[in-house]
């Protein structure tokens, strides 16, 4: 199984920073690596498909790079509806995989 | 606007099995062919996790190793409705259950696009 490695776990931040969140596979993955985002009580949402296509409908404040191993999602200009726990996945392979997560809190 | 509509929360004992279903409302699941659905579960303080997905245009299912033999995962397209099947439950499968529509372009993203809001199932004695 390709493993998803997902670093802070947890960060702190402010309205209007900018951060970023780092994802690493343990294989190479292409480009196939997804970024959701999950508030409690909601579905998760899918914000970056294809490691840096914005699906339609979120805001161009979130962007996403990377190739292969290692991808970044970052966040520009934090929004008081960002905070939330934010998870990368591979669609690379069955089983996909998610990464642990990255809560997002003020 | 097509949303997937989940059925109601569960609590089930140890040992008994829980059927959770999944119908588009508001259209098909998808307008094409090549799609698949998915299967999510979140238990309480941990993150999402994936159990098994049916690609209805192949009449395919593959589950995670962890759920093989637990799991069925089945789809009727014509209907555009599907349901997660978990036998011998545990307490440790206290989860909200999700599914979620796959599409993509397979050259480079596959991706879940469209999700239900979630199934509480609550495994006790």
């Amino acid at each position: 199984d390709i493993q998803m490695t997902q670093s802070p776990s947890s960060l702190s931040a402010s309205v209007g920073d900018r951060l970023t969140i780092t994802c690493r596979a343990s294989q190479t993955i292409g480009s196939f690596l997804n970024w959701y985002q999950h508030k409690p009580g909601k579905a998760p949402k899918l914000l970056i498909y294809g490691a840096f296509s914005l699906q339609s409908g979120v805001p161009s404040r979130f962007s996403g790079s990377g190739s292969g191993t290692d991808f970044t999602l970052t966040i520009n200009s934090l929004q008081p509806e960002d905070f939330a726990t934010y998870y990368c996945q591979q669609s690379h392979s069955t089983p996909y995989t998610f990464g642990q997560g990255t809560k997002l809190e003020i | 606007q097509v949303q997937l509509v989940q059925s109601g929360a569960e609590v089930k004992k140890p040992g008994s099995s829980v059927k959770v279903s999944c119908k588009a409302s508001g259209g098909t699941f998808s307008n094409y062919s090549n799609y698949a659905i998915n299967w999510v579960r979140q238990a309480p303080g941990r993150g999402l996790e994936w159990m098994g997905r049916v690609i209805p245009m192949l009449v395919i299912s593959n589950y995670a190793q962890k759920f093989q033999g637990r799991v069925t995962i089945i789809a009727d397209k014509s209907m555009s409705t599907a349901s997660m099947e978990l036998n011998s439950l545990r307490s440790e499968d206290t989860a909200v259950y999700y599914c979620a529509r796959e599409v993509g372009s397979g050259t480079n993203d596959w991706e879940f696009d469209l999700w239900g809001r979630g199934t509480v199932v609550t495994v006790s004695p």
